[in-house]
């Protein structure tokens, strides 16, 4: 089955600085690729994903970068503010259309990121 | 607010006790996933499904069961609990059965004494 390492598993970073949380995933087949950012006491919330088929995503702060080759994915979040700080988990699936069912996200062990004022 | 509601939001019970843990999902979702959050063995698929039918499964103990019913919602059963299934366990839900967002509720906390 697949198996996703993430790395750092705790990150602080001064206010306004970036912030990089790297994911390597095991199965070749993984096409899929969310970030989970949460919060305490809550449940974890879709931040950004990004499919195979492209190399970079981006969301105003918040980017993605997939290395198909090397199976790695990363989480870069710049000009860091202090409500970033949160646990942040990335995930790999496979999606292989409607008419199969959903292979199961396979989520790293997190990363605790402190926003340092 | 993911719009997917779990409750309860705590539950504290003994050894050897059986809960249920309750999910609805958003409107308009027909996918349930169930997932066991621990210190140290991060989120844990356990058991998905989709319009009422078991689709896909996890690493769910046997003396964990679940399903799905018409208008949806889900239940998670866990019976002849043990310390070590003390745990965050949340559900999420996605529109159809292989659709990749998923959404998550709030989660419930358990604590076995």
């Amino acid at each position: 089955g697949e198996n996703v390492e993430q790395h750092p598993s705790t990150l602080s970073v001064q206010e306004g600085d970036s912030a990089v949380i790297k994911c390597t995933y095991s199965d070749s087949a993984s096409n899929y690729f969310p970030w989970y950012k949460q919060e305490l006491g809550k449940g974890p919330q879709l931040i950004i994903d990004i499919r195979s088929n492209v190399g970079e995503k981006k969301d105003q702060r918040i980017a993605v970068t997939l290395n198909k080759t090397a199976k790695h994915f990363s989480l870069h979040i710049t000009e860091t503010q202090p409500e970033d700080s949160a646990v942040y988990f990335c995930a790999a699936s496979q999606l292989r259309g409607a008419n199969f069912g959903n292979e199961k996200l396979t989520f790293g062990t997190g990363t605790r990121l402190t926003i340092i004022p | 607010d993911s719009g997917v509601t779990q409750t309860p939001k705590h539950l504290i019970t003994a050894t050897g006790q059986r809960v249920t843990l309750r999910c609805s999902p958003r409107s308009g979702d027909l996918s349930v996933y169930w997932y066991q959050q621990s210190l140290d063995q991060g989120l844990q698929f356990l058991i998905q499904y989709y319009n009422g039918e078991e689709r896909a499964k996890g690493n769910i103990l046997e003396r964990f069961s679940a399903q799905q019913f018409p208008d949806l919602h889900s239940e998670l059963n866990l019976s002849s609990l043990e310390l070590g299934d003390s745990a965050l366990y949340f559900c999420a839900s996605t529109k159809g059965p292989a659709t990749d967002t998923q959404y998550f509720g709030p989660g419930t906390r358990l604590t076995v004494l």
